[in-house]
């Protein structure tokens, strides 16, 4: 079974730090492309980063680029979000997902699965 | 950035109902559209991509229309368990972005 389960959510303070993993199972990480989108509960989905198979394309959304720094663990089958200077908008549940449709074999577009469950990230003092 | 728009912001229609969705994006964006549902307290699924894809293990009651900056997405029978939100997304560009959702309910 394809799997993605993130952690590492919680409460932070503003200006804070953070680090989300996604650990995969079930197909051969090394070869997908890699995303974070978020989602403030009750409203609409945003698309955060991505990162290459080989981790040396990374891009990010504006409102996060500087701050966030995305990478992974082929090794570990893992994917990670490294969040610095976390402010209030950043409060928000986080997905991670695979490029199903951009691989090391072929790339024919980008569309997202599966999903994992989201880990939960809230900014407040 | 692409933006998209969806519509209408949420319906309710009956079980057996043909349901429409529209989705326009700021720009040409070819066919390079997709469709999720999302459920509530769930992450979103796959339905739907490169327009009119379905994906693997997907109803066929579901289907997806449209290029350039126009699409539309049916469900031609609803079932109770297509109660969701449903959301586009293009890929024609980086930020990939996301349209606002259309919640559906019965």
């Amino acid at each position: 079974e394809v799997r993605l389960v993130e952690s590492g959510g919680g409460l932070v303070q503003p200006g804070g730090s953070l680090r989300l993993s996604c650990a995969a199972s079930g197909f051969t990480f090394s070869r997908y492309w890699m995303h974070w989108v978020r989602q403030v509960p009750g409203k609409g989905l945003v698309w955060v980063s991505r990162i290459s198979p080989d981790g040396s394309s990374t891009f990010y959304a504006d409102s996060v680029r500087g701050r966030f720094t995305v990478s992974r663990d082929s090794a570990e089958n893992t994917l990670f979000l490294q969040m610095n200077s976390l402010q209030a908008e950043d409060t928000a549940l986080y997905f991670c997902t695979r490029d199903k449709g951009c691989s090391t074999s072929t790339c024919q577009g980008n569309w997202f699965d599966p999903w994992g469950q989201g880990t939960q990230v809230t900014v407040s003092s | 950035d692409i933006q998209m728009t969806q519509s209408p912001t949420s319906l309710s229609a009956s079980v057996g109902d043909r349901v429409t969705i529209t989705c326009q994006a700021s720009q040409d964006i070819n066919n390079y559209l997709n469709w999720y549902q999302q459920k509530p307290g769930k992450a979103p699924k796959l339905l739907i991509y490169d327009a009119s894809t379905l994906e693997t293990g997907v109803p066929g009651r579901f289907s997806g229309s449209g290029s350039g900056a126009d699409f539309t997405f049916t469900i031609s029978s609803l079932q109770p368990e297509d109660i969701a939100t449903y959301f586009c997304q293009q890929f024609q560009s980086l930020p990939f972005t996301f349209g606002p959702g259309t919640k559906v309910d019965i």
